[in-house]
């Protein structure tokens, strides 16, 4: 059974950047597109971007510019920083496995982490 | 970017209702949409993809149709554990975009 969970803190200071690794066990990260999606605190999903097993990636364009992600194949982990953050950040992040078949669903998911941003 | 609006934002049933969420996109996605259920404090589940493929493990009361622009996802006789929060999200093309979600409580 496929499993991903998210790891990081769980508080940021605003302007600094964070940080979050998803771990995948029960399944290999080849052959699937990585992807983070956040939810505000009483609010709906928004995708940030993926990363696909090649390390290609595809970023929302409102995030582009403080988003960056990476793989590490060796360790069946993906990661995601985000810098400058503020308060608007803060969120529940989720990754979540994506399929390469079209059309592509978003088939496994982790737990989620909380993460705030506060001085 | 392709706007997603579901309808109604709220809910509420009883037990054994028949439940229909519409999802309309604002601009043609093919059928490229997928239908998640959230609990509360809980990650998305998903229920179905291709706009009306069951996912594996999901109940048969779930169903779900459309194309284009319009979506709906029915469940046919509601249980207990249904009362949840109803997601809908294209993957057409990125930026991928869900809906705002429809809360789903009890009556």
């Amino acid at each position: 059974q496929v499993q991903l969970q998210e790891s990081g803190p769980g508080l940021v200071k605003p302007s600094e950047t964070l940080s979050l690794t998803c771990t995948v066990s029960g399944g290999s990260i080849r052959r699937y597109y990585w992807s983070w999606i956040r939810q505000p605190p009483g609010k709906g999903l928004e995708w940030i971007g993926y990363i696909s097993d090649t390390g290609s990636t595809n970023y929302h364009p409102s995030l582009k510019s403080r988003v960056t992600m990476s793989l590490d194949t060796s360790k069946n982990q993906f990661s995601l920083k985000v810098n400058s953050v503020t308060a608007s950040d803060t969120a529940v992040y989720f990754c979540a496995r994506m399929t390469y078949a079209i059309p592509g669903r978003f088939d496994y998911w982790g737990q989620g982490t909380l993460v705030t941003v506060s001085s | 970017d392709i706007q997603m609006t579901q309808s109604p934002s709220s809910l509420s049933a009883s037990v054994g209702d028949r439940v229909t969420i519409t999802c309309r996109a604002s601009q043609s996605i093919n059928m490229f949409l997928s239908w998640f259920q959230q609990r509360p404090g809980k990650a998305p589940n998903l229920l179905i993809f291709s706009a009306s493929t069951l996912q594996n493990g999901v109940p048969s009361r779930f169903s779900g149709s459309g194309s284009e622009t319009d979506f709906t996802l029915t469940i046919s006789s509601l249980q207990p554990e249904d009362f949840a929060t109803y997601y809908c999200q294209q993957t057409y093309t990125t930026p991928y975009s869900f809906g705002q979600g429809t809360r789903l409580g009890l009556k």
